[in-house]
């Protein structure tokens, strides 16, 4: 079982509706958890960190983590075909410093 | 301010010959991390290094693969004798020192083993 689960995708919207991503994890020492955009043959592009169970949001994007089911969900409000990429979930253990990703999520937004 | 800077993006070797790859972190960072993302997978951690010391090492691959981040300079990524297999992008990200999992990550090497 890998420590942290993710549906690839493919996902597919129309313009304007809300997206929701989410990614669960098996190990309770994550303690900080984020999100990252990636555009194809880009690097990833931090858009979320959180260190606590509840909500976080900025813009348009909603974070949001509960520790208690190991479950973690960014939620993208009006998307945008700009909102078109991979999203990629991560979280580390505090004091560790490496960060262990998701297989990331391919989001198509259609005009 | 200039983000987290690689190059080469994009490296061609044959195999058996080594590949080189550079990072300048962010300005005010001091500490770099190598990931590795094969196609259709996600990153995965390589190495952990602030200037001239190696804090974690437990991702990278037991031989050819070696990492360094010196006093003065760039990270470099070294790996030897490449091998069909390591073609994959490798990110370089950066962080400053008190921000647990808060990496920037630049935009990465494509290398290609022939």
């Amino acid at each position: 079982q890998k420590e942290v689960e993710q549906d690839p995708g493919p996902l597919s919207v129309p313009e304007g509706a809300i997206v929701s991503l989410n990614c669960t994890y098996s190990n309770s020492a994550f303690q900080y958890f984020m999100w990252y955009r990636q555009y194809s043959r880009k690097g990833p592009e931090l858009l979320m960190y959180t260190y606590s169970s509840g909500n976080k949001e900025d813009g348009r994007f909603t974070a949001q983590v509960d520790k208690s089911s190991k479950y973690i969900s960014l939620f993208i409000r009006d998307s945008q075909p700009s909102d078109s990429a991979t999203y990629l979930c991560a979280m580390v253990i505090q004091g560790a410093q490496k960060l262990v990703f998701g297989q990331g999520t391919r989001l198509t937004i259609n005009p | 301010n200039a983000g987290v800077m690689q190059n080469p993006r994009h490296l061609v070797r044959r195999r058996g010959q080594e590949a080189r790859l550079r990072c300048s972190p962010m300005k005010g960072h001091s500490h770099v991390y190598w990931y590795r993302q094969l196609p259709e997978e996600g990153l995965k951690f390589m190495v952990y290094l602030q200037k001239e010391n190696i804090i974690d090492e437990s991702g990278m691959p037991k031989e050819r693969f070696s990492a360094e981040f010196p006093k003065e300079g760039p990270s470099i990524l070294r790996i030897q004798q490449v091998v069909r297999g390591d073609s994959a992008a490798y990110f370089c990200a950066s962080s400053p020192l008190d921000r647990d999992g808060e990496q920037f990550f630049g935009p990465g090497t494509r290398l290609t083993v022939l």
